[in-house]
């Protein structure tokens, strides 16, 4: 059972656009949700993460949208840059020290 | 501080081959998780540690896979005997307890021919 729903499995932005990426979740027991960026032939590295009790985050270029009704969260990229190319994955867990339930992944392309 | 830090980073392995991957977690957490990376089922735990002690291995694929932990500095993932559908990126994560954040290492790329 896929609890973690990601879209789109790839997207291509012109450099300095904004890239949006999206994640829809089923479990409403979830209660932290990150976002990992990969570059090919590396480990996920954390980015950015979300608690429910708040509907935004934003840290720098990157900022998390939250809404809990509808269960669902996304992940922007303001101004984005070439070197922003890489896999993103969101994810949740239910509480700290649980397992990672991961989304399939978006490839992002930035174009310059 | 060093990050989480895993060995071998490629193996190449016969099918039918005993592999032993290893992972030292970042000093100080708690936690260790073993995640497997393949093409057709994205990202997913095998198991995952608190304390050394195994809490969930639910996600273990069946018994030719193994994980100790003995200590709080290294745990291994051991697969005996190894076939090509074993072929897959395996990561290791740590974290700290009361954290919610976990931190991968750089993967062994496993190949099983």
């Amino acid at each position: 059972q896929q609890q973690v729903k990601q879209s789109p499995q790839s997207l291509i932005v012109q450099k300095g656009g904004i890239s949006i990426i999206n994640c829809a979740y089923e479990n409403t027991a979830f209660d932290y949700f990150p976002w990992y960026q990969q570059f090919p032939g590396k480990g996920p590295a954390l980015l950015i993460a979300i608690r429910p009790d708040v509907s935004e985050k934003k840290e720098g270029r990157f900022t998390i949208s939250f809404n809990k009704s509808a269960k669902q969260f996304s992940l922007h990229i303001m101004d984005s840059q070439p070197g922003d190319s890489a896999t993103y994955f969101c994810a949740a867990s239910m509480y700290a020290g649980n397992m990672l339930t991961f989304g399939g992944g978006t490839r992002l392309m930035v174009k310059p | 501080d060093a990050g989480v830090i895993q060995s071998p980073r490629h193996e190449v392995t016969e099918m039918g081959q005993e592999v032993t991957l290893r992972c030292k977690p970042i000093s100080g957490h708690d936690y260790l998780f073993w995640y497997r990376q393949t093409m057709m089922r994205g990202l997913e735990l095998l198991i995952y540690f608190n304390n050394n002690v195994p809490i969930d291995d639910s996600g273990m694929p069946e018994d030719r896979f193994s994980a100790k932990m003995p200590n709080a500095s290294f745990s291994t993932l051991k697969i005996q005997p190894s076939e090509p559908r074993d072929s897959a990126v395996y990561f290791c994560a740590s974290g700290r307890q009361g954290n919610y954040e976990q931190y991968f290492g750089p993967g062994t790329r496993l190949t099983v021919t």
